[in-house]
């Protein structure tokens, strides 16, 4: 059974730029989340996707969208990044919305806005 | 969405058992309650999910009580390597996944 993959491990950009974050869910799960967690506190929604539509988001400007794919892979896009986009980035899947299996986690994307 | 409430920090030392206790005192009835385990640049990691009364797994004990406004996460004979960050949550059984982290629990393990 394969975990949940995500890419880069690690990314500097510049302000103004965009970036864009990859996820592969683990295999048989149809769910992805993304979460951000700036440095010394707990992760934060930002949207979830089910069957490629988006189910749910968090408090998280429009700059920040996604997307998701037949194979349920995900991607993570940030425009226009700001100072404060620094942080960890990281990706959840599940086996659906309705079940009450936990989330798997990947080990995120460390990104660093200058 | 249930907010949580729980220690910021705790330290044991190596072989005894630690009991993290979580509020939550607006859980609603269809909600169910996870622990995660986080390490330094890593994802958190399931440790154990469990609805009312006691749950056990091979890491850890759930104890819930009967009127479900809190939980106490038992990790019996820590190690070192149990350093990390708990975090508790309540997870609504809805179509919305939403995780909602607070802070966490910086559990400190001391040799």
């Amino acid at each position: 059974e394969t975990g949940v993959t995500q890419s880069p491990t690690h990314l500097i950009k510049t302000r103004g730029q965009q970036v864009t974050l990859r996820c592969s869910s683990q295999s048989g799960h149809n769910t992805v989340s993304w979460y951000q967690q700036a440095l010394g506190q707990g992760p934060q929604f930002i949207f979830q996707y089910y069957r490629e539509e988006e189910n749910g988001r968090g408090n998280f400007p429009p700059r920040f969208s996604g997307l998701q794919f037949p194979n349920y892979s995900s991607e993570l896009n940030v425009n226009a990044l700001e100072l404060d986009d620094s942080a960890l980035y990281l990706c959840a899947s599940s086996g659906g919305l309705f079940n009450n299996s936990p989330l798997h986690f990947g080990n995120g994307t460390r990104l660093t806005v200058t | 969405l249930a907010k949580t409430t729980q220690p910021i920090s705790m330290d044991s030392y190596e072989g005894q058992e630690v009991n993290i206790t979580c509020s939550h005192n607006n859980i609603a009835t269809n909600d169910y309650i996870t622990w995660y385990q986080q390490f330094p640049s890593q994802g958190p990691r399931f440790i154990i999910q469990g609805y009312k009364t006691k749950v056990t797994n091979e890491v850890a004990s759930l104890f819930i009580p009967a009127d479900r406004k809190s939980s106490t996460l038992s990790l019996p004979r820590v190690s070192l390597s149990d350093t990390a960050v708990y975090y508790c949550l309540v997870v609504s059984s809805g179509s919305a996944r939403q995780l909602t982290f607070g802070s966490g629990t910086q559990l400190t393990v001391l040799p």
